[in-house]
């Protein structure tokens, strides 16, 4: 079956400008989550979906980051004002269940890679 | 210091090497020991899990846990080029917050030479 989707894959913008990146979890995945890889840095969690709700939100780095999720499925996450230091990729991921749930895989998808000039 | 520590390479191996890759850990609260894969301009997917300490055999790859150290090992036998990879190591807890948020190392970048 179909993987986690990102969408665009690739995102050059100009510093100031706002952003949004997409992701398509597996189907029928209750919790969603997005991380930032950054050369040098590794993956950093940044928010937590279950279904619609968002009950971590702590490791987005500033009030210019957003997400959102709808339907419980699709998310969006918005960069606003964007930064040279917002230049990442920005990995998605789903996994079937929430905490709790012993082992709970979570599938990443392929990343976006943006760059603010 | 940072939660996870890992040896970020790169590391070079002929084909047929003994890999070890390694990450050490200050949160004695992690439990559950994850192993991913990530090839170039790919997302991570995952390797090996373990839970707790002790050690897992899938085919040419074990993977090790010494919570009592917090130490964690991946060891890959007869290495192939398809193997070449950054390896990344991860870790969560079971409680709270910890229970879904994946804590990362940096990775290592392997390269098997043919």
């Amino acid at each position: 079956g179909a993987g986690v989707s990102q969408s665009p894959s690739n995102k050059v913008t100009e510093k100031g400008k706002d952003v949004e990146l997409r992701c398509d979890p597996i189907s029928g995945h209750t919790a969603l989550y997005w991380y930032r890889q950054s050369l040098g840095q590794g993956l950093e969690f940044l928010i937590y979906f279950q279904g619609n709700s968002a009950p971590d939100k702590s490791g987005l780095p500033s009030d210019r980051f957003s997400a959102e999720r709808t339907g419980g499925s699709v998310s969006t996450l918005t960069i606003q004002r964007t930064q040279q230091e917002d230049s990442a990729v920005y990995l998605c991921a789903s996994s079937l269940a929430g905490p709790g749930a012993g082992h709970n895989e979570q599938f990443f998808g392929p990343g976006t890679r943006l760059t603010v000039l | 210091q940072k939660e996870v520590e890992q040896d970020p390479g790169p590391l070079s191996v002929p084909e047929g090497a003994i890999v070890s890759l390694n990450c050490t850990y200050s949160n004695s609260a992690f439990q559950y020991f994850m192993w991913y894969r990530q090839y170039s301009r790919k997302g991570p997917e995952l390797l090996m899990y373990t839970y707790s300490s002790g050690n897992k055999e899938d085919g040419r790859f074990t993977a090790q846990v010494d919570k009592s150290s917090k130490y964690i090992s991946l060891f890959i036998r007869d290495s192939q080029p398809s193997d070449s990879a950054t390896y990344l190591c991860a870790m969560r807890g079971m409680r709270g917050g910890s229970n879904y948020k994946l804590t990362f190392g940096k990775g290592t970048l392997l390269t098997v030479n043919p």
